[in-house]
């Protein structure tokens, strides 16, 4: 069964610390992207991935920053972390030539920063 | 750039009624429709999905219908179950240029037994 895992269910952090958030997929898909899912707003996404060390900002990158050393891994970093960061993050995955197509979701990860 | 507008935020049905929820689309080159439920603590998980080159797709118990002319397109569920309880979130997307899913606000889908 293809699978999307997201390091961690929930997060608390602190506002200015450095947070990583981790999503890894064994579906050898190689597009990789991050949303983020607020009451009312629906999915907004933040980074996206269509190969390894490639990224292209979606339609909120400010304050967050991706890293894709490895095909399977695509991480979301929140360079200084702020309360309005406070979220459900949820990372997804697609095979190649279908960007948007058949997205497969991870059960997300639900960060506050206090 | 696209906005999807989605109606109703939340709905309540009893169970075997049908259910119906409704998304508006803005930019009439958006030519890829998906629906996604959202279960309790789950990540969004594709249902079904329809292009702009069909009107209708059924699935079983689960249709979409689009309109091209008024763009909006709407998800129909029939006979409705208490595991439809979830959130369900439609979508829309230029295929033949970009990635851009732009998805709509969700609708919260609650089946009373």
């Amino acid at each position: 069964d293809v699978k999307v895992t997201q390091s961690s269910r929930y997060l608390v952090k602190r506002t200015g610390e450095k947070v990583f958030l981790e999503c890894v997929q064994d579906m050898d898909h190689e597009n990789m992207f991050w949303y983020r899912q607020d009451p009312g707003l629906g999915l907004r996404l933040i980074y996206f991935s269509y190969d390894v060390k490639m990224k292209e900002k979606g339609d909120i990158p400010e304050g967050y920053s991706v890293s894709r050393e490895k095909k399977e891994r695509f991480s979301l970093i929140l360079e200084s972390a702020s309360t309005n960061q406070t979220s459900m993050y949820l990372c997804a995955s697609s095979i190649k030539g279908a960007l948007g197509e058949k997205l497969f979701f991870g059960s997300g990860t639900q960060l506050s920063v206090l | 750039g696209e906005n999807v507008e989605q109606h109703p935020s939340t709905l309540s049905v009893q169970e075997g009624d049908s259910a119906v929820i409704k998304c508006t689309y803005s930019d009439s080159a958006s030519n890829y429709f998906p629906w996604y439920k959202q279960e309790l603590g789950k990540g969004p998980q594709l249902i079904i999905d329809i292009r702009s080159n069909v009107g209708e797709k059924k699935d079983q118990r689960i249709a979409v219908t689009l309109n091209k002319t008024a763009k909006h397109f709407s998800l129909h569920i029939t006979e409705t179950q208490p595991e439809d309880s979830a959130v369900y979130f439609c979508a829309a997307a230029r295929m033949d240029s970009s990635y851009k899913l732009i998805f709509g606000s969700g609708t919260r889908l609650l089946v009373r037994p």
